[in-house]
């Protein structure tokens, strides 16, 4: 069974441009997380999706915004961007969302600089 | 919110040595659940052990087990006979029972020394 796989692994932009991450989850997940890694701040998280619908929103600006298809298949946009919006993108899938067990299996990241 | 803090941002161990990574955190619900999970350098990460906080019975995989002490609100990574390919920066998380929101730490940096 193929793993979660994001795209593109690595971009460069420059400040104002706006980006959009993808990430297919496992096959069977309907759950689709993402999250924000940098260095010491570990990984913060920016939303999840659960067949279509965002269940659950992390406490960042309206610039970070993300949808998901009926296929599972997830995005996520940032728009404006800032310097200090450089960082791994991770994103995650489940099965369930909540509930009982619902480990999350993650994706390689996309690497964003910002310049 | 909930916070997971893991105050060793590194630590070091001989090979076939056996590590303890610490992971402390705060909640004020009584059933959640908590991981470990291992990123290696430039790999994905992944799921290293599960502890659900309603089981007393500590979690154990292989050479990796934890030490749950719901009380104290305490959850340690012990790594026993320590492998090269145990390199890898490890990180603690919280889940709520009812919920799919994980809290992480900061991460702690573990370098196996041959």
């Amino acid at each position: 069974k193929a793993g979660v796989t994001q795209t593109p692994r690595y971009l460069i932009k420059t400040r104002g441009q706006q980006v959009t991450l993808s990430c297919s989850p496992i096959s069977g997940h309907r759950s689709v997380s993402w999250y924000q890694q940098t260095p010491g701040q570990g990984l913060q998280f920016l939303f999840e999706y659960f067949s279509e619908t965002q269940r659950n929103k992390g406490n960042f600006p309206g610039r970070f915004s993300g949808r998901q298809f009926s296929n599972s298949r997830s995005e996520m946009n940032v728009s404006t961007l800032e310097l200090g919006d450089s960082a791994l993108y991770l994103c995650a899938s489940s099965w369930t969302s909540g509930g009982a067990g619902g480990e999350l299996f993650f994706g390689e990241g996309s690497r964003l600089t910002v310049l | 919110a909930q916070t997971v803090t893991q105050s060793q941002p590194e630590m070091s161990v001989q090979e076939a040595e056996t590590v303890t990574l610490s992971c402390t955190y705060d909640t004020s619900e009584s059933d959640y659940y908590l991981f470990w999970y291992k990123q290696p350098p430039s790999r994905q990460m992944i799921l290293v052990i599960r502890q659900e906080a309603y089981k007393q019975q500590n979690a154990t995989e292989n050479r990796f087990s934890v030490n749950f002490q719901k009380a104290a609100k305490s959850f340690s990574l012990k790594i026993s006979d320590s492998q090269l390919g145990d390199a890898a920066m490890y990180f603690c998380a919280y889940r709520s029972a009812d919920g799919n929101q994980f809290y992480f730490g900061t991460g702690t940096s573990l370098t196996v020394i041959p």
